[in-house]
């Protein structure tokens, strides 16, 4: 059973544009709120990260925008470009919990 | 500060055959993760350490997997008799304690034929 629900499963943004990956999920004891970038042959990477007290958290081109009244939050990602270009998971994590539960990825292609 | 250090990187066998992979955490994280990648999915939990102690072992298939982790330090995961279902990448992370971020390695990447 899929915690984390990931939307889309791929996207193609041209250089320069806005790049938005949204996530749903239902149990409520999650708080933590990872999103991992993996490029191919690699292991996942921490991008960004929020917990559910703040509703944006903002690293250079990265956002991370959380709504917790949907329980859904999403990531953005400003000015796209081309080494942008991998898979994006997000991820949630309890606070009884030590393992993530991750969404099933993005896999995002930025065009020059 | 060296990350998450797991062999070997890419592995063939052919079914019914065993296999084992190897994690090295980064140095002081006392909490490691196994988990398996299926192509195009997103990482599933096998197993979680807590120093030596086997925690979280729920999602591991213990009629063919198996896992270790001496001294607390360096980790084993066994896979025996392999299916070739079991073509995934399997991921090795740490982290330094419950709350704080999760490191992964790069993967062992495992095809069955």
């Amino acid at each position: 059973q899929q915690q984390v629900k990931q939307s889309p499963q791929s996207l193609i943004v041209q250089k320069g544009g806005i790049s938005i990956i949204n996530c749903a999920y239902e149990n409520t004891a999650f708080d933590y709120f990872p999103w991992y970038q993996q490029f191919p042959g690699k292991g996942p990477a921490l991008l960004i990260a929020i917990r559910p007290d703040v509703s944006e958290k903002k690293e250079g081109r990265f956002t991370i925008s959380f709504n917790k009244s949907a329980k859904q939050f999403s990531l953005h990602i400003m000015d796209s470009q081309p080494g942008d270009s991998a898979t994006y998971f997000c991820a949630a994590r309890s606070n009884s919990g030590y393992a993530l539960n991750f969404g099933k990825g993005t896999s995002l292609l930025v065009t020059p | 500060e060296a990350g998450v250090v797991q062999s070997p990187r890419y592995k063939i066998i052919e079914k019914k055959q065993p296999v084992a992979f190897w994690c090295n955490p980064i140095s002081g994280h006392n909490t490691l993760y196994w988990y398996l990648q299926n192509l195009g999915q997103g990482p599933e939990l096998l197993i979680r350490y807590e120093n030596e102690e086997a925690v979280d072992d729920s999602q591991l298939p213990k009629d063919r997997f198996s896992a270790e982790r001496l001294k607390g330090v360096d980790s084993t995961l066994k896979i025996q008799p392999a299916e070739l279902g079991d073509s995934a990448v399997y991921l090795c992370a740490s982290s330094s304690g419950g709350g704080n971020t999760i490191y992964f390695g790069e993967g062992s990447w495992l095809t069955v034929v």
